[in-house]
């Protein structure tokens, strides 16, 4: 089944302690990125990938990290997380070209107290 | 002002209803466009693609106007499984740079 997997679905952690978020793909999309999305605020994008090694800041890339090593996986790193980084996180992808929209998983739910 | 806006709704229609969201952009170089569709917190699902000439889907219609910089959905007859969230996306010229609008809430009443 082609899909976009995240994980962990859920994840509630301290200020402070490094976290990684995994999202794989199977469909061997080029374009990968990263929303969060925030009540009142709408989803916004964090990071996103054109290829293997080529990344860019989205809006909102503060307090993130990523990396694109691998065409399918296009992890998201937490340094050091903070409560303002409490969201739902979403990853996604998407062939080339500019009529596809993206691929969403479904979802990674993180609180940081 | 947002690069996307769109009428939060929430818009409350009977079933059987016509209805029509629409969603304004700020960047003239935007290339592509998108409604989405999002159900309670679950993830965004691709509703359609927007494309110049319009387009039909069923009982789903979207148009683009350029000059005027909005995007529009039209849902006919509407049924109860219509209520979601619907998002507009517009893509830059930057290859993979998405930008959603914050969502217009639709419910579908018997």
């Amino acid at each position: 089944e082609a899909q976009v997997t995240q994980n962990p679905r859920y994840l509630i952690t301290v200020t402070g302690k490094k976290l990684t978020v995994t999202c794989s793909q199977n469909m061997n999309h080029e374009y990968m990125s990263w929303y969060r999305q925030d009540p009142g605020l709408g989803l916004r994008q964090i990071y996103y990938s054109m290829n293997v090694e080529v990344t860019d800041k989205g809006d909102v890339p503060e307090g993130y990290k990523v990396s694109r090593k691998e065409k399918r996986n296009f992890p998201l790193i937490l340094e050091s997380p903070s409560p303002n980084q409490t969201s739902l996180y979403f990853c996604a992808s998407s062939p080339l070209g500019r009529n596809y929209g993206y691929t969403f998983g479904s979802g990674t739910r993180l609180t940081v107290v | 002002r947002k690069e996307v806006e769109q009428d939060p709704g929430p818009f409350n229609v009977p079933e059987g209803a016509t209805v029509a969201f629409n969603c304004t952009y700020s960047n003239s170089a935007s290339q592509s466009f998108f409604w989405y569709r999002q159900d309670c917190r679950k993830e965004p699902k691709l509703l359609m693609s927007v494309y110049s000439s319009g387009n039909e889907d069923g009982r789903f219609t979207a148009q683009l106007n350029r000059a005027s910089q909005y995007i529009s959905l039209l849902i006919r007859d509407s049924k109860l499984s219509d209520s979601a969230t619907y998002l507009c996306v517009v893509n830059g010229n930057r290859a993979g740079k998405s930008t959603f609008g914050d969502g217009t809430t639709l419910t579908v009443k018997p």
